[in-house]
């Protein structure tokens, strides 16, 4: 079936500017994460869904940075005032109920200007 | 705070050579470590190791883990160009009977494997 879906994959914005980052997981799996990864560096937990609720946002840096999942599927990063220190690979991954291996999607790359 | 740290940071080799990649870890009610492969943006999933002493086997892949000294390797045999990747272990704690398990990621290893 399908895999985790992120779009944009890429995006280019100016500092100061809004951006929302979309996640679709695989069809059935009720975990969703979001994981930044900037360059040279590991990946950084950011938040943790189990269905709509967000039980572990311990990881989002600051609160310029917000995320909401609708129907128990999609979710939705949304960066505000976007600052240079942002620039990143965002990665969504997903996870079925009670097996903790989580499958990311490709990404989307953050640039900001 | 929980860690992961890998080593080495980088590695070249020709193909048709043995690596071994490391893992240590300080995972606060550890559960399992995990091991995946990055070769452009999104990760893959490789093996999940839970129980210590017990060699995970995937083609030229293999992995095992120790909890007592809490670090895991990967072992990669008569690697080909193709195996070129950032490899990355990600330990992930209990958390009662749900599915969470946030993954605290190492900085990851680059492998480069030459013709």
């Amino acid at each position: 079936g399908a895999g985790v879906s992120q779009s944009p994959s890429n995006k280019v914005t100016e500092k100061g500017k809004d951006v929302e980052l979309r996640c679709d997981p695989i069809s059935g799996h009720t975990a969703l994460y979001w994981y930044r990864q900037s360059l040279g560096q590991g990946l950084e937990f950011l938040i943790y869904f189990q269905g709509n609720s967000a039980p572990d946002k311990s990881g989002l840096p600051s609160d310029r940075f917000s995320a909401e999942r609708t129907g128990g599927s999609v979710s939705t990063l949304t960066i505000q005032r976007t600052q240079q220190e942002d620039s990143a690979v965002y990665l969504c991954a997903s996870s079925p109920l009670l097996v903790r291996t989580q499958y990311f999607g490709p990404g989307t790359r953050l640039l900001v200007l | 705070e929980d860690k992961v740290v890998q080593s080495p940071l980088s590695l070249v080799v020709h193909e048709g050579d043995t690596v071994t990649l490391n893992c240590s870890y300080e995972v606060t009610n550890f559960r399992s470590l995990l091991w995946y492969k990055q070769e452009k943006k999104a990760p893959t999933f490789l093996f999940m190791l839970t129980s210590s002493g017990i060699e995970k086997k995937s083609g030229r892949l293999s992995s095992i883990l120790d909890k007592k000294e809490l670090f895991s390797i990967l072992n990669i045999t008569a690697t080909q160009t193709g195996d070129s990747a950032v490899y990355l272990c990600a330990g992930i704690a209990n958390a009662g009977g749900t599915s969470y398990g946030k993954l605290t990621f190492g900085q990851g290893t680059i492998l480069t494997v030459h013709p």
